[in-house]
């Protein structure tokens, strides 16, 4: 089983559209989590860290959920320039980054 | 601000030749991470350094891969001995250890790759 599990897709949505992705870990000892977005042939880039709180970011809203190890990203009024793979990123207590494979999003006119 | 930058952005050798990376973290980043990312595939987490140690070589893929960092700066990975399936993306990352919302987090800047390509 791996570390940290996201759905690859592709999610295809129309402009406009609401879309959530969701990505699991299995460490239960993980401390940080983040969302990376990558476009294509690009390197990842930090899109938002998750709070235990929640915390939302214009369009983007990101929740976690530690008993259920689970965490979320939901992305508003979706714009084509958000098509990109998104990268569920778990830090563990050892201080290591496990990125999950992404998930694929790719939103049409 | 300078980010995280890499050389050469791409680099064709043949195979058997050695081939060295170069990392420039963010200065002032303590946190050095390479990982490679293969054609269509996720990051692979290769190694990472805190401050000139590597408490961290798991990732590793073979005794042909090794890494140093001197200074707590700069950081190479050195393949020898290339081979085809070393073809990927080299992906370096720094990171800090700071409060952001509240919480204590470590976040990391990626450079934008090294493209390597095994013949």
């Amino acid at each position: 089983r791996k570390e940290v599990e996201q759905d690859p897709g592709p999610f295809n949505v129309p402009e406009g559209a609401t879309v959530a992705f969701n990505c699991t870990y299995s460490n239960s000892a993980s401390q940080s989590f983040f969302w990376y977005r990558q476009d294509c042939r690009k390197e990842p880039k930090l899109l938002m860290s998750v709070y235990s709180s929640g915390n939302e970011d214009g369009r983007f809203t990101a929740q976690l959920n530690r008993a259920s190890q689970y965490i979320s990203l939901l992305i508003r009024d979706s714009k084509l320039s958000d098509s990109a793979t998104y990268l569920c990123v778990v830090n563990d207590a050892g201080n290591m980054l496990t990125f999950g494979g992404g998930t694929r999003l790719m939103v049409k006119p | 601000g300078a980010g995280v930058s890499q050389s050469p952005s791409n680099k064709v050798t043949e195979k058997g030749k050695d081939v060295e990376l170069r990392c420039d973290p963010i200065s002032g980043h303590t946190a050095l991470y390479w990982y490679r990312q293969s054609l269509g595939q996720g990051l692979e987490f290769l190694i990472y350094f805190q401050g000139n140690s590597a408490p961290d070589k798991s990732g590793l893929p073979s005794d042909r891969f090794s890494a140093e960092r001197t200074g707590g700066s700069v950081s190479t990975l050195t393949i020898q001995r290339t081979q085809q399936e070393d073809s990927a993306v080299y992906l370096c990352a720094s990171s800090f250890l700071g409060f952001r919302g509240g919480e204590l987090q470590e976040t990391q800047y990626f450079g934008p790759g090294t493209r390597l390509l095994v013949l």
